[in-house]
């Protein structure tokens, strides 16, 4: 079965940074790529930012490039999201998700295994 | 690369048959055939219920179907049920760069 878990909620100051995990299995890890998607409170599914860890290529949305860093790790197979610097507006919940995606053959079978998701909350 | 443009809320009565509609643009939404739906309950991660505009995977239902005409995507969800109450949102491929785009969303009531 293939299962993404992530870490738990994070409480965080402003100006303070956080690093989250997705712990992956059930699958071939560096074949296939990690997104990371924010869902502000009542708001919809935002796409920031994709790995892809067989080569470590990354993709980010213009809208989050600078602020986060999207990583991983082969041998525990599991990703990694970093926001530096946040802000009370950053408040939000991050999902990660396994993307079906051939991006050279222009093929996307979409996102279909999804982490629970983590919550960020920044308040001073 | 601009959200995908979906209307707020769409709603219906039981057993009766709803639409999304999801425009993009050239760039994104007319450019392939790639555009995905997700199904998301409060409080829960979103699930994919249609990829590649019209693709059910394995184990959903068959009364949600989906095409494309040009910019515009739709899903459509037949045979209305109390369980369909949900947000919906569509994304699609945008290219190289742009690995995805997502909808506004959109709230579907079971009246």
């Amino acid at each position: 079965e293939v299962q993404l878990v992530q870490s738990g909620a994070e409480v965080k100051k402003p100006g303070e940074s956080v690093k989250i995990s997705c712990k992956t299995s059930g699958y071939n890890f560096n074949g296939e790529w990690i997104v990371w998607v924010r869902q502000m409170p009542g708001k919809g599914l935002e796409w920031m930012a994709s790995i892809y860890p067989g080569d470590f290529a990354t993709k980010y949305s213009p809208s989050f490039q600078g602020q986060v860093t999207v990583s991983a790790d082969r041998s525990i197979t599991t990703a990694y999201f970093q926001w530096s610097s946040l802000k009370a507006s950053d408040t939000a919940t991050y999902f990660c998700a396994r993307h079906r995606l051939w991006v050279a053959r222009s093929i996307d079978y979409g996102m279909d295994v999804w982490g629970q998701g983590t919550t960020i909350t920044v308040s001073s | 690369q601009s959200a995908l443009t979906q209307p707020a809320s769409v709603s219906g009565s039981p057993g009766q048959s709803i639409t999304i509609s999801c425009t993009g643009t050239s760039s994104d939404v007319g450019s392939y055939d790639l555009v995905s739906w997700y199904q998301q309950y409060p409080g829960k991660a979103p699930k994919l219920i249609i990829s590649e505009v019209t693709k059910r995977p394995s184990g959903i239902s068959n009364r949600f179907s989906g095409s494309k005409s040009a910019n515009t995507a739709s899903l459509t969800i037949s045979g209305l049920q109390a369980e369909d109450e949900a947000d919906y949102y569509c994304s699609s491929f945008a290219g190289s760069t742009t690995l995805a785009v997502f909808g506004t969303g959109t709230k579907v009531t079971v009246l």
